[in-house]
């Protein structure tokens, strides 16, 4: 019920290209989908969100898809770079009577080639 | 600067020891979190408090205990019962709003290695 499942694990994507990386959740009582982006040794950083009342959001290069039933949810990045080789993670938030708390995917490994 | 501070950045640790390990944070967010992230299994969650003095397990608890004394302060210690604790540690935190969620902001890390 709190998993959420992120793939491709490894994507190698040519300068100029689209990246796209895919997560897929089971329960329907998450409300707040962010991705993150985490370079080698950092914390991860937020990146772009989405709520479930909105099928797709845009913020300059990076995209989020949202497909609220088939419950699944998707990064575009557009015109990829060198500069977005990171590790990407999809993640899913609920709020419980303990609190809030946010469940991550597995993590993409994004290579762009120059 | 507002932010979250770990610490130390690398921590080495013998078989059988207690280790704490430091997370500050002076973004006066309520929430503090903190997971545990080894290659190809994303972030799990060990702890996290929504106010002081109150704190929850997450999904991989066991081995590892947390105290929440001061709102800007959360640390984590790893017990001799946390059977592999070699792993990279970070801590979160996230402001509640009464209309729905923020992100999370994360410290750097702790790498932690046990010798």
């Amino acid at each position: 019920q709190q998993q959420v499942k992120q793939s491709p694990q490894s994507l190698i994507v040519q300068k100029g290209g689209i990246s796209i990386i895919n997560c897929a959740y089971e329960n329907t009582a998450f409300d707040y989908f962010p991705w993150y982006q985490q370079f080698p040794g950092k914390g991860p950083a937020l990146l772009i969100a989405i709520r479930p009342d909105v099928s797709e959001k845009k913020e300059g290069r990076f995209t989020i898809s949202f497909n609220k039933s088939a419950k699944q949810f998707s990064l575009h990045i557009m015109d990829s770079q060198p500069g977005d080789s990171a590790t990407y993670f999809c993640a899913a938030s609920i709020r419980e009577t303990s609190g809030s708390r946010l469940t991550f995917g597995e993590g993409t490994q994004l290579t762009v080639n120059p | 600067d507002g932010g979250i501070t770990q610490s130390p950045k690398y921590l080495f640790r013998k078989e059988g020891q207690n280790v704490t390990l430091s997370c500050e944070q002076n973004l006066n967010h309520d929430a503090m979190y903190w997971y545990r992230q080894d290659p190809g299994q994303g972030l799990r969650l060990i702890y996290y408090s929504q106010i002081v003095n109150d704190f929850q397990k997450g999904d991989i608890a066991e081995g590892y205990s947390v105290s929440r004394e001061k709102k800007e302060s959360f640390p984590l210690t790893v017990t001799s019962a946390q059977k592999n604790p070699t792993a990279f540690y970070l801590c979160a935190s996230r402001y509640r709003t009464g209309t729905g969620n923020t992100e999370a902001f994360f410290g750097q890390g702790t790498r932690l290695t046990v010798v």
